[in-house]
């Protein structure tokens, strides 16, 4: 079974910053890869798939990268809306998550 | 606008069966290039993957939970269901019904959960 983590698990950051999360994969998945982002108490959000195409309706400072193993996920300009957790997915599978929260 | 919506008991008795619908209404359950899946969440932690089904009833599960998962879809009503048995407070968590696309292009497909339920909160206790 393909396992992923993520790195970091925690970041604090400011608006303004640019933020990487990075999602690894136990064996090459090519580009079957999402991003997801969960604010709490709701459910979580498509923002990414296919390791970089935003999904429609998402601002344009997120992007995603990467194939096979490392992926990354980035916010050009972090906004106030952003402070939420990430997951990185490969079907069948979420990783750990990485909580973004305000320095 | 496709929704869906959880529905099911919000407390099950340890050592007996969850079982939770989820109802797409904006669009029919049949059509399309899509699976339906479940997935839960403790409370604090992550994602869980448990299963999904293709209209066809082809399903796949998480091979931590399959002895224990059916997952099934009644197209007549346009829903899918979960059954979970021999439950323990460890299964105590909110649980999400969604839709996954499959998003083709140059022979490839990559699918992702693009719609999804509020989620429903289920505690296993006595």
């Amino acid at each position: 079974d393909i396992q992923l983590t993520q790195s970091p698990s925690f970041l604090s950051a400011s608006v303004g910053d640019r933020v990487t999360i990075t999602c690894r994969a136990s064996q090459g998945i090519s580009s079957y890869l999402a991003w997801y982002q969960q604010k709490p108490g709701k459910a979580p959000k498509l923002l990414i798939y296919a390791a970089s195409t935003l999904q429609s309706g998402v601002p344009s400072r997120f992007s995603g990268s990467g194939s096979g193993t490392e992926f990354t996920l980035t916010i050009s300009s972090l906004q106030p809306e952003d402070f939420a957790t990430y997951y990185c997915q490969h079907p069948g599978t979420f990783g750990p998550g990485t909580k973004v929260d305000i320095k | 606008q496709v929704q869906l919506q959880e529905s099911g008991p919000g407390l099950v008795k340890p050592s007996q069966t969850l079982s939770l619908t989820c109802t797409v209404s904006g669009g029919s359950i049949s059509s399309g290039s899509y699976y339906w899946s479940w997935i839960r969440q403790p409370a604090g932690k992550g994602l869980e993957w448990i299963g999904r089904i293709y209209t066809s009833g082809s399903t796949n599960y998480n091979p931590s939970l399959k002895s224990r998962v059916t997952i099934s879809v009644d197209t007549s009503k346009n829903q899918f269901s979960l059954k979970l048995s021999s439950v323990t407070a460890a299964d105590t968590a909110v649980y999400y019904c969604a839709r996954n696309t499959a998003y083709c292009s140059g022979g490839s497909c990559y699918k992702a959960a693009d719609y999804w339920g509020q989620g429903t909160l289920v505690t296993v206790s006595s």
